[in-house]
């Protein structure tokens, strides 16, 4: 069965960097699309971004443009989120889904991870 | 940006009872609407894809219905499996999600 496996969240100060990863199994992870998606204590979820499932294209949304950046390893089944000049705003569970094709243009969410915690505070 | 406006925000039922989330789009979005259940500690899964069809495994007391800008997630007879949040998604353009139902006792 699909399994997402998130890690890396924590508590780090403001202006610092993070990476999270997300391990995958159970289906071919080179034949997806992937997203991270997030949600701040007692808000919505909010869409952060989406690669192809060869790495060859990414969107980031603007709240992260510029901070973030989607990629993968289809040699090690993983996605990555590596995060920089964090704020306290980016405060949130973050999420790892798998889509149901290939392209960055494929926004159904088929399988969430469990998530990992992020904490932005000094 | 497509705005989702999902209503109630919490929901007070008992088992057995017949239940109607709603979620309107700021625009129109076909059909290309999702719903996920949550529950507290667990991964959202995947309950209704494209307005109104049934992922495989997912029980037939759920059903979806609705396009253009008005949705609804209906649950025919509410089991304690039930008891969580619902959230809907649109993917007609970009990525938005409703601010989520929860559903309690």
């Amino acid at each position: 069965q699909v399994q997402l496996v998130e890690s890396g969240g924590g508590v780090v100060q403001p202006g610092t960097s993070l990476r999270l990863s997300c391990a995958a199994s159970g289906f071919t992870f080179s034949n997806y699309g992937m997203h991270w998606v997030r949600q701040a204590p007692g808000k919505g979820l909010e869409w952060v971004a989406v690669i192809s499932s060869d790495g060859g294209d990414t969107y980031h949304v603007d709240s992260v443009k510029g901070r973030f950046t989607i990629s993968r390893d289809n040699s090690k089944n993983t996605l990555y989120l590596q995060m920089n000049s964090l704020r306290a705003e980016d405060t949130a569970v973050y999420y790892c889904v798998k889509t149901d094709c290939n392209s960055i243009g494929c926004r159904l969410l088929d399988y969430w991870g469990q998530g990992t915690p992020v904490t932005v505070s000094s | 940006d497509i705005q989702m406006t999902q209503s109630p925000s919490t929901l007070s039922a008992s088992v057995g009872d017949r239940i109607t989330i709603t979620c309107r789009a700021s625009q129109s979005i076909n059909y290309w609407l999702a719903w996920y259940q949550q529950k507290p500690g667990k991964a959202p899964e995947l309950l209704i894809q494209k307005a109104s069809s049934l992922q495989s495994g997912v029980p037939s007391r759920f059903s979806g219905s609705g396009s253009g800008t008005e949705f609804t997630l209906t649950i025919s007879s509410l089991q304690p499996d039930d008891f969580a949040t619902y959230f809907c998604q649109q993917y007609h353009a970009d990525l938005t999600f409703g601010q989520g139902t929860k559903v309690e006792i």
